[in-house]
């Protein structure tokens, strides 16, 4: 049963337009994250988010940023969309930061 | 953080028992050892963790060399519907949590 939401599934858009995705989870917990799989399947952490401290990985682009109003939500947005961007972005939570993460069924994004 | 290197890919029939493998040579003190795994169009989901020794649930089971530099995910009587991308991960303890998630290793179950 899918506790970890994202919308939307699917969104094309052109260059240099923004974006902004949503996530939120039913589980109660306090960590959530994103994370970028390219077309390669690799994926990789861009942010967690706990108890109002940000962890940002420092590969990702400033244009990218994470929006929280409580802990069951975490939005990201992209201010300018590059065609790199193209990807499926991932939400996940978890209790903590060291914990199994629950993951979302991802929104993927193709940047025209 | 630790890297992993897992096989890409591996094949099984149904009913089969499938042993995949990871390496994390750099494994530090602080890191434990978690298993993913990804089909198509959905989030990875937790399999099984562990930090050493020998460990089993009801999905999996996991075994994780004395050196703890090597774990191998044991899938008893696989089925198509294991048939997925399997991770290996391992995660630094320490609070600055960013986990390396590798290539993975592509599982084929033929019938």
């Amino acid at each position: 049963e899918t506790a970890v939401f994202q919308t939307p599934n699917y969104h094309v858009t052109q260059v240099g337009n923004e974006v902004s995705f949503n996530c939120k989870q039913t589980l109660g917990h306090d960590t959530m994250y994103w994370y970028k799989q390219d077309s390669k399947k690799l994926l990789k952490i861009m942010f967690s988010y706990n108890n109002k401290q940000l962890i940002v990985n420092e590969t990702v682009p400033r244009r990218f940023s994470p929006q929280s109003s409580d802990k069951a939500h975490l939005n990201l947005r992209i201010k300018s969309v590059e065609p790199e961007d193209s990807a499926v972005y991932l939400c996940a939570s978890s209790f903590g930061v060291q914990d199994t993460q629950y993951f979302g069924p991802g929104t993927r994004l193709l940047v025209l | 953080l630790a890297k992993t290197t897992q096989p890409p890919s591996m094949e099984a029939y149904e009913g089969q028992e499938v042993n995949v493998s990871c390496s994390h040579t750099n494994i530090a003190t602080s890191e434990y050892i978690y298993w993913y795994r990804q089909v198509p169009h959905q989030g990875p989901q937790f399999i099984i963790q562990g930090y050493k020794d020998y460990v089993v649930n009801e999905v999996a089971s996991l075994f994780i060399s004395a050196d703890r530099k090597l774990s191998t995910l044991s899938l008893p009587w696989v089925s198509l519907r294991d048939a997925a991308v399997y991770y290996c991960i391992v995660t630094d303890m320490a609070g600055n949590y960013k986990p390396t998630f590798g290539k993975g290793t592509s599982l084929v179950v033929h019938p």
